[in-house]
């Protein structure tokens, strides 16, 4: 079935740092994928998404590439802040079928 | 405000007494579901709900129950609950299965003794 891989945690890295969070998929079809993040003691929120090929998701100074070839659809921030830390979870979706979700991955970034 | 709402956000309970987390959105989706989330296993579908009486199995259904009767809600019931139901619970609703970004509740901190 279709899966989602996205790189261990924790992350943690100082301010201004540049981020990077791999994220690849395994998927039949062409899937629309998505980076969520969940700060302390909420719920889920879409951070970004892209719904085809070479398209580029970005929100928040954040940004992720749909790579067809590598299959992969990695998170990056040039500059990331305090406020920035959370549980970023990469996923995918073929529209028909309900998110598949990676594992997450929890930054922290210290000051 | 579009919200998702969900109650009780925490709640400690012992094996075998049943409990119903309820759900609500204020933003006339058709699509809800529910999931768990755990430490190393990441979120888990539970049960999803097309519409209005159209519910069905997500990746892990043992032990739980659903029902929609009104578009808004979408409680989940343990009848019997066990130590292994410990787990964070999310509600989320969604326009449309296709639409794609789902709205997250806060949570529900369940732990069974």
């Amino acid at each position: 079935g279709d899966s989602v891989t996205q790189m261990e945690g924790p992350v943690t890295l100082s301010e201004e740092a540049f981020l990077t969070i791999n994220c690849t998929y395994t998927a039949t079809g062409y899937p629309s994928l998505f980076w969520y993040v969940q700060y302390p003691g909420e719920g889920l929120q879409l951070l970004l998404k892209a719904t085809k090929a070479d398209d580029k998701g970005s929100n928040k100074g954040f940004e992720a590439t749909y790579r067809k070839e590598t299959t992969s659809f990695h998170l990056e921030k040039g500059s990331v802040q305090v406020s920035d830390s959370a549980v970023y979870f990469c996923a995918l979706s073929k529209g028909n079928t309900p998110l598949v979700f990676g594992k997450g991955t929890r930054l922290s970034v210290i000051a | 405000e579009a919200q998702v709402t969900q109650n009780p956000r925490y709640l400690i309970t012992v094996t075998g007494k049943k409990l119903t987390v309820t759900c609500s959105q204020n933003m006339n989706h058709e699509y809800m579901s529910w999931y768990r989330q755990d430490p190393g296993l990441g979120l888990r579908q539970i049960y999803y709900s097309m519409n209005v009486e159209v519910t069905d199995k997500g990746d892990v259904p043992e032990g739980y129950k659903v029902s929609r009767k009104e578009k808004r809600n979408f409680p989940l019931i343990l009848e019997s609950p066990s130590p292994n139901q410990t787990s964070l619970y999310f509600c989320a609703s969604s326009a449309n299965r296709v639409s794609y970004e789902q709205y997250f509740g806060p949570g529900t901190r369940l732990t069974v003794t």
